[in-house]
């Protein structure tokens, strides 16, 4: 597709369950980040890949966030044994490079823990 | 440490009249600044940027902001509201000379737009 594609667009889970939020940058972005969305935090910067590196990872809330990108593309975020305050929409982001390219985003996964 | 503060969460103009919202950011290096529209259950939209060079930028849809760097501003404006106005305006900083580029937002001000 011609944008940044994240699915599912909504999920609810039961606390406790892993849930997995998927993202496919738009083709040849080599930077791909994940930010998260609350009411409480407003937008929050969570990690940073170049390729299928991760130089920056400071804004995992916890060892319970993880995420991996493969090919140079698809990026997940696993969120282990969730907790209600996980609710948020999860965005993603592509950009040509790091820096000061413009980073395109997706329209999110709204996650409702119960 | 870089941030961004938004004046007011809310704003109210009327259809034709000018929008301003502003936008203070803080960064002990040059800035790299944004402002992104967010429109109900989508993602952000990259209204203009300023990296370096010219201070007044131009953006879609009508937007322009001007970079004051002795204010440590960066003020969004409009000349004249129209109804699709209405959304949620987000203001960004990130790390002139970072390596990673990621974005520290401000909090949001939501544009209301009376006919």
């Amino acid at each position: 597709g011609a944008g940044v594609s994240q699915s599912p667009s909504n999920k609810v889970t039961e606390k406790g369950k892993d849930v997995e939020l998927r993202c496919d940058p738009i083709s040849g972005h080599t930077a791909l980040y994940w930010y998260r969305q609350s009411l409480g935090q407003g937008l929050e910067f969570l990690i940073y890949f170049q390729g299928n590196s991760a130089p920056d990872k400071s804004g995992l809330p916890s060892d319970r966030f993880s995420a991996e990108r493969t090919g140079g593309s698809v990026s997940t975020l696993t969120i282990q044994r969730t907790q209600q305050e996980d609710s948020a929409v999860y965005l993603c982001a592509s950009s040509l490079e790091q820096g000061n390219q413009p980073q395109h985003f997706g329209d999110g996964t709204r996650l409702s823990i119960l | 440490a870089q941030s961004v503060t938004q004046l007011g969460s809310h704003v109210s103009v009327s259809e034709g009249a000018l929008v301003l919202l502003r936008c203070n950011y803080s960064s002990s290096v040059p800035p790299y600044l944004f402002w992104y529209v967010q429109y109900p259950n989508q993602g952000l939209q990259l209204l203009l940027k300023y990296t370096t060079g010219a201070t007044l930028v131009k953006g879609i849809n009508g937007f322009e902001a001007e970079f004051k760097k002795s204010e440590t501003s960066f003020h969004l404006t409009k000349p004249s509201a129209h109804m699709s106005d209405a959304a949620e305006y987000f203001c960004a900083v990130s790390h002139g000379s970072s390596n990673t580029g990621k974005l520290i937002f401000g909090q949001g001000t939501t544009l209301q737009v009376k006919p």
